[in-house]
């Protein structure tokens, strides 16, 4: 079966230190990778989303970037973290076609 | 923006009675789907709508579709304690996904 690893779960930085979060999926090939940011008791924005190997779609201009160096790897990265770079980031994969979405845990990121 | 919108933003209800969401959004979709999230989670697909269908059923979840309207409902019925969560409604169009504000249910034991 398809599982999704999502670490860490928690991560303190302080401003203007870098960040590195990674995702990982296993069990299916060739899956279509997203990461959002969850403000608290907000919805879900859309960061970036990936297709395949290398192919990266941003969503929204900001102070983050995506890479994915693996069929099933997608990181998610900063070069210096803002205080608004704080939330709760959720990596989710899915299928081609009318398929669901399927989430990690989720890290919550704080900025000091 | 394509985002969705839930309706109402909280609801606290007694076991054992229905709950009904609504959402709206603004585009043409190819599908939409439900998720639930336990706080502190990740979400969790509930169910999944096809533009072409109208209703559709899982167990104690029944959700409806008005693309003429451009909404959809969730109604959980016969409601449990540990239906307590945040639920989200998600549109997509193509490989991208646009989640609305979510209403966040609490069912009182």
């Amino acid at each position: 079966s398809q599982t999704i690893h999502q670490w860490p779960a928690t991560l303190v930085q302080p401003v203007g230190s870098p960040l590195s979060l990674e995702c990982t999926v296993e069990g299916t090939s060739n899956p279509n990778l997203y990461w959002y940011r969850q403000a608290a008791g907000r919805g879900l924005q859309l960061l970036f989303y990936s297709v395949g190997i290398g192919q990266i779609s941003s969503e929204v201009p900001q102070n983050l970037s995506a890479s994915r160096p693996q069929d099933r790897q997608f990181i998610l990265s900063s070069k210096k973290l803002l205080l608004s770079d704080s939330g709760f980031y959720l990596c989710a994969w899915r299928g081609d076609g009318n398929q669901p979405q399927h989430f990690g845990d989720g890290t919550r990121l704080s900025i000091l | 923006s394509q985002q969705g919108e839930e309706d109402p933003q909280a609801l606290s209800i007694q076991e054992g009675e229905n709950a009904t969401m609504n959402c709206s959004y603004k585009t043409s979709i190819n599908n939409l789907q439900w998720y639930r999230q336990n706080s502190g989670r990740g979400l969790v697909h509930l169910i999944l709508i096809r533009s072409n269908e109208r209703e559709k059923h899982s167990g104690r979840l029944r959700v409806t579709l008005d693309t003429s309207k451009k909404s959809s409902s969730l109604l959980i019925t016969a409601s449990r304690a540990a239906d307590t969560a945040s639920y989200f409604c998600a549109t997509a169009a193509g490989n991208q996904f646009y989640f609305g504000t979510g209403t966040s249910l609490t069912v009182i034991p």
